[in-house]
């Protein structure tokens, strides 16, 4: 079973720039996550999609942020503009309900560098 | 808010011993699950092991074991017979109920295994 892809795995831009990351979940895992973890942290939740639709979007600066899942498939982070505080590791993970406890899989990341 | 503390940033045992890490976790729920998580320097996040509060047995996976203390809200990871490939961060995360998905993770624990 191929796991969760991510590309690119690095980026590297100017403050002001946008960029977009991809993300394409582990077939058939109806729910989405991108995480954000800064060099030192734990990743910090995005947004997490089921299907098509957004579950939560708490913690998502929606100023400069934005995310979608058009098909219920794949799915794109976007960062526009850019920031230095940006700079950071997206992850992207999947899950499968099934049962009480819903595995995660983590993709290995986009590292973003902003300068 | 559910927060998740790790106080030891940094690990270190000697190969083929015994090592554990430390995580406690602040919340008001009853009904939640805890896991353990490890990152190595390729940065996918993989899941170690996981414990459901209402579970009083603690989770065992191979050389992994956990020490769930619910009422003192501590969720220790013991890795027995430490690997060279043992070496990476690892995360303790908390997520509250069957129904939200969410993970909150610590800061992390770096893991060095001397050989």
């Amino acid at each position: 079973e191929a796991g969760v892809a991510q590309s690119p795995r690095y980026k590297i831009i100017e403050k002001r720039q946008s960029v977009a990351f991809w993300c394409n979940p582990i077939s058939g895992h109806a729910t989405l996550y991108w995480y954000q973890q800064i060099l030192g942290q734990g990743p910090k939740l995005l947004i997490q999609f089921q299907n098509n639709g957004v579950v939560d979007d708490s913690q998502l600066p929606k100023d400069r942020f934005s995310a979608e899942r058009l098909k219920g498939v794949d799915s794109t982070l976007k960062i526009q503009p850019a920031k230095l505080e940006d700079s950071a590791v997206y992850l992207c993970a999947s899950s499968f309900r099934n049962g009480r406890v819903n595995e995660q899989f983590f993709g290995p990341g986009t590292r973003l560098t902003v300068l | 808010a559910q927060t998740v503390t790790q106080s030891q940033p940094e690990m270190s045992v000697q190969e083929a011993e015994t090592v554990t890490l430390s995580c406690t976790y602040d919340t008001s729920e009853s009904d939640y699950y805890l896991f353990w998580y490890k990152q190595p320097p390729s940065r996918q996040m993989i899941l170690v092991i996981r414990q459901e509060a209402y579970k009083q047995q603690n989770a065992t996976e191979n050389r992994f074991s956990v020490n769930f203390q619910k009422a003192a809200k501590s969720f220790s990871l013991k890795i027995s017979d430490s690997q060279l490939g043992d070496a990476a961060m690892y995360f303790c995360a908390y997520r509250s109920s069957p129904r939200n998905e969410k993970l909150t993770f610590g800061t992390g624990t770096r893991l060095t295994i001397i050989p």
